[in-house]
């Protein structure tokens, strides 16, 4: 495997279930990333990890959780979802510590909750 | 913060014409900026990006930006588009996040649309 994978490719889940999305990035960097993309509207960043420290975005509800056991995995947790949150769930990975760097971006979770 | 505006949600072009995407962007600091490319199903692809020096970045597929520091713009362009290039585009700058982290800060993006 090269570069950021993600999985599943597709979700589909009841508002009552627990499902979880996985990250795998093998380019050896020390942050990522999680992003939400909904139809038109902006990429909103979720959370971020780096250097393992977990940096939040005080907007996103309680009801996503992330993990990160270690620099090349990123799980994000999902409970009691909504529908409004169903959307294409970006992970990302890039070197921490300079904004000059790119993020190298998976595939993408697409999710749906009914 | 910053900010980036992406002006026009779709542009339409015919197969050989020029591409031209724009990308205006508010920064207090000088910035650091990006395009990415996505395609259907897929995630984002980095196209160029610009950091210091040449204003003229030049990145894959063709495309090129140039960063105008007067007009706070990085305009996406190639010379004569491709059926393969359809397909969403974004511009993005850089920001500081939570003291001394960095995110990407996105434009809502541009659906090229080429046409045979």
């Amino acid at each position: 495997e090269t570069g950021v994978t993600q999985t599943p490719r597709h979700l589909v889940m009841g508002m009552t279930n627990k499902k979880s999305l996985k990250c795998e990035q093998h380019l050896g960097h020390n942050a990522m990333y999680w992003y939400k993309q909904s139809a038109k509207k902006p990429l909103e960043l979720m959370f971020v990890y780096s250097l393992e420290e977990r940096v939040e975005n005080n907007s996103v509800p309680s009801r996503f959780s992330p993990e990160c056991p270690n620099s090349s995995h990123l799980f994000l947790h999902l409970h009691t979802l909504q529908p409004e949150d169903s959307a294409l769930y970006l992970c990302a990975s890039s070197q921490a510590g300079q904004s000059s760097y790119e993020q190298y971006f998976g595939p993408g979770t697409r999710l749906t909750v009914t | 913060a910053q900010s980036v505006t992406q002006l026009g949600s779709h542009v339409s072009v015919s197969e050989g014409a020029l591409v031209l995407l724009r990308c205006n962007y508010s920064s207090s600091v000088p910035p650091y900026l990006f395009w990415y490319v996505q395609y259907p199903n897929q995630g984002l692809q980095l196209l160029l990006k610009y950091t210091t020096g040449a204003t003229l970045v030049k990145g894959i597929n063709g495309f090129e930006a140039e960063f105008k520091k007067s007009e706070t713009s990085f305009h996406l362009t190639k010379p004569s588009a491709h059926m393969s290039d359809a397909a969403e585009y974004f511009c993005a700058v850089s920001d500081v996040w939570g003291g001394s982290n960095y995110k990407l800060t996105f434009g809502k993006g541009t659906l090229l649309t080429v046409n045979p």
